[in-house]
């Protein structure tokens, strides 16, 4: 059984500039979570993405924006960076839209913005 | 607005000592309750789940208890090994005014503990 997967591993880019972040899903799992999580902080929910639809928000602006694709993998792009989005960006899967269920998270994808 | 407060923040204790780290919480109306352990720099890896109708689960040396009536549980490791050395996140689903459908977790800030040999 795979575990989560995140893509890249460390990216810097600078104010202003967009990025994509990937995740794919532990075998399985139809449920995609993502947490952004500051340095010294707890992870902080950002949305949620369940068979391919938005399932929930937190509260981040909307040019955080994510994809989920049917394969269950799922994107996290964030446009007109800010020195604040610096952080380590988690994805986790589940398996269905329920709220019992355990969550499975990745690496993590580090980002740096200068 | 539910809100989850870990104490202490950072702990530091012999090898081979018992210890226990605590979480509150200040809506009991959760769904359930995840204990995470992450490593510097690195992913969070689940280490117990509690349901919201259940009181306790143990894995190995740990054991965590859930009491939702007041908004607490604990995190008990036995006999404490520098592998332990880590930050442990305390997070809950639900309890959010209006109810949610979906599992948002809502996290701690940590504790962060060292055991040294």
């Amino acid at each position: 059984e795979t575990g989560v997967t995140q893509s890249p591993t460390h990216l810097i880019k600078t104010r202003g500039q967009q990025v994509t972040l990937r995740c794919s899903s532990q075998s399985g799992h139809n449920t995609v979570s993502w947490y952004q999580q500051a340095l010294g902080q707890g992870p902080q929910f950002i949305f949620q993405y369940y068979r391919e639809e938005e399932n929930g928000r937190g509260n981040f602006p909307p040019r955080f924006s994510g994809l989920q694709f049917p394969n269950y993998s799922s994107e996290l792009n964030v446009n007109a960076l800010e020195l604040d989005d610096s952080a380590l960006y988690l994805c986790a899967s589940s398996s269905g839209q329920g709220s019992y269920n355990e969550q499975f998270f990745g690496p993590g994808t580090r980002l740096t913005v200068l | 607005k539910q809100e989850v407060t870990q104490i202490p923040a950072a702990l530091s204790v012999p090898e081979g000592e018992n210890l226990v780290l605590n979480c509150s919480f200040t809506d009991s109306a959760i769904y359930n309750l995840q204990w995470f352990r992450q490593d510097p720099g690195k992913g969070l890896t689940s280490l117990l789940l509690i349901q919201s109708s259940q009181r306790e689960q143990t894995s190995g040396r740990l054991n965590a208890s859930l009491d939702k009536s007041s908004g607490r549980s604990t995190l008990y490791i036995a006999a404490s090994q520098p592998g332990d050395s880590a930050t442990y996140l305390c997070a809950v689903i639900g309890g959010n005014a209006g109810g949610t459908s979906y599992g948002k977790l809502t996290f701690g800030q940590g504790t962060i503990l060292t055991v040294h040999p």
